[in-house]
């Protein structure tokens, strides 16, 4: 298993530029996040989704909007980027039985730099 | 408000030494309470959960709710425990979302 993986790893993009950040995971688990990890700020989560279509905001969600059309991908979008979306990107995929409740499984992190 | 704090960014401690990583948190209710490890160049991966009450690698936290803490201690710090350190908490029900704490970047000295 592959576990969770995020493409692309890094990123260079010019004020107003978009672009898609994809994250697969192969755990057949139901919830999805995406979160942004800035210095000092720890994790925050920006979107997340609970199944397949589904979708919802997080605590940081401007600038961004995300799709779920497949159980196993979601897909974060920067339709505009501006330089306070430099950031690294994590997606995490947790399940709901009670075995692992709670566990979220990280990707690699996507560098994301915006000039 | 849901928050997470750690109040420091930086601990250095010797080898050996106690380690005690603090984390308190703000929540109306009962949360589930995490820590998370990031080691150097690998995946932020969950360390202990307080439901579990485990110790992994030497570490153990205890909810306190009267002084709602979750610190982080080892009694004899290695090297190999040299990482950054974040709490978290996530409401027991609904989508599981975490709340992450600022992380604090623990270094072992030799």
């Amino acid at each position: 298993n592959a576990g969770v993986t995020q493409t692309p790893k890094f990123r260079v993009l010019k004020t107003g530029q978009s672009m898609t950040l994809l994250c697969a995971q192969d755990m057949n688990h139901e919830y999805m996040y995406w979160y942004r990890q800035d210095p000092g700020m720890g994790l925050r989560l920006i979107h997340y989704s609970v199944g397949e279509g589904t979708t919802a905001k997080g605590e940081v969600p401007d600038g961004y909007n995300v799709s779920r059309l497949k159980k196993q991908n979601f897909l974060l979008g920067l339709e505009s980027a501006a330089p306070s979306q430099t950031s690294v990107y994590f997606c995490a995929s947790s399940s709901l039985t009670s075995g692992s409740i709670y566990e979220q499984y990280f990707g690699p992190g996507t560098r994301l730099t915006v000039t | 408000a849901q928050r997470v704090t750690q109040p420091e960014k930086l601990l250095s401690v010797f080898k050996g030494a106690p380690v005690e990583l603090k984390c308190n948190y703000s929540y109306s209710g009962s949360p589930e309470l995490f820590w998370y490890v990031q080691y150097s160049r690998q995946r932020l991966q969950l360390l202990l959960r307080h439901i579990s009450r485990e110790s992994i690698k030497g570490f153990t936290a205890d909810l306190n709710k009267g002084e709602t803490s979750f610190h982080l201690k080892k009694p004899f710090a290695q090297e190999e425990d040299s990482a950054m350190y974040y709490c978290a908490l996530s409401s027991p029900q609904g989508a599981q979302k975490l709340v992450f704490g600022q992380g604090t970047r623990l270094t072992i000295n030799p």
